[in-house]
């Protein structure tokens, strides 16, 4: 199985910070990495699709980079609204796996 | 609008079943891989199971196979769960999720229904 591993586990900033999460895979998925968003009590919201390309409607302050092992999720200038838990998942082979995810906490 | 609506779940002893469902509406159902994934309280996301857009591939996490049977109906635009030998650890929220292809991302989610397994 390819394990995914997310950090920080959890990260405190400001709105208006840049922010930037890290993923990594136990081994390559070349691009096939997703980035999803969770509020609590609340189902994930789909942000990015293989690695750097934003789903439609998406901010434009949410950016995806990376290959192979190691991917980014950046946010270019926090907002009240994206205070919340980050999640990378895999979908280069089964079983489809997810990281333990980033908490996004306001400073 | 784009909807997906879970149902199912409950309260159901260690060893029990129940059969979780979930109804698409607002877009073409028959053309998505489904996939069901659950989040057990205070943890992360785990893919639990997929089927194909016909219904003649299935692919499932080790930790459910043989207890949980994934299915579709694309006439009732339909997904279902069945979840078999229940334990402990499958008190989760279990939320149904599309895919254009099984290589490709969860773009619509429905809102997800709890399951508790408990005496």
């Amino acid at each position: 199985d390819i394990q995914m591993t997310q950090s920080p586990s959890t990260l405190s900033a400001s709105v208006g910070d840049r922010v930037t999460i890290t993923c990594r895979a136990s081994q390559s998925i070349s691009s096939w990495l997703a980035w999803y968003q969770q509020k609590p009590g609340k189902a994930p919201k789909f942000l990015i699709y293989k690695a750097s390309s934003l789903e439609s409607g998406v901010p434009s302050r949410f950016s995806g980079s990376g290959s192979g092992t190691e991917f980014t999720l950046t946010i270019s200038s926090l907002q009240p609204d994206d205070f919340a838990t980050y999640y990378c998942q895999q979908y280069n082979s089964y079983p489809l796996t997810f990281g333990q995810g980033t908490k996004l906490e306001i400073k | 609008e784009v909807q997906l609506v879970e149902s199912g779940g409950g309260l159901v002893q260690p060893g029990g079943s129940l059969r979780l469902s979930c109804a698409a509406s607002g877009f073409t159902f028959s053309s998505y891989w489904m996939s069901w994934v659950r989040q057990a309280p205070g943890k992360g996301l785990e893919w639990v199971a997929n089927v194909k857009q016909d219904g003649s591939e299935e692919y499932y996490v080790d930790s459910v196979k043989g207890r949980f049977t994934i299915s579709r109906d694309n006439a009732k635009n339909s997904l279902y769960l069945q979840v078999n030998s229940l334990r402990a650890e499958d008190t989760a929220v279990y939320y149904c999720a599309t895919s254009r292809g099984w290589r490709d991302a969860f773009d619509i989610w429905g809102q997800g229904t709890m399951v508790t397994v408990s005496s």
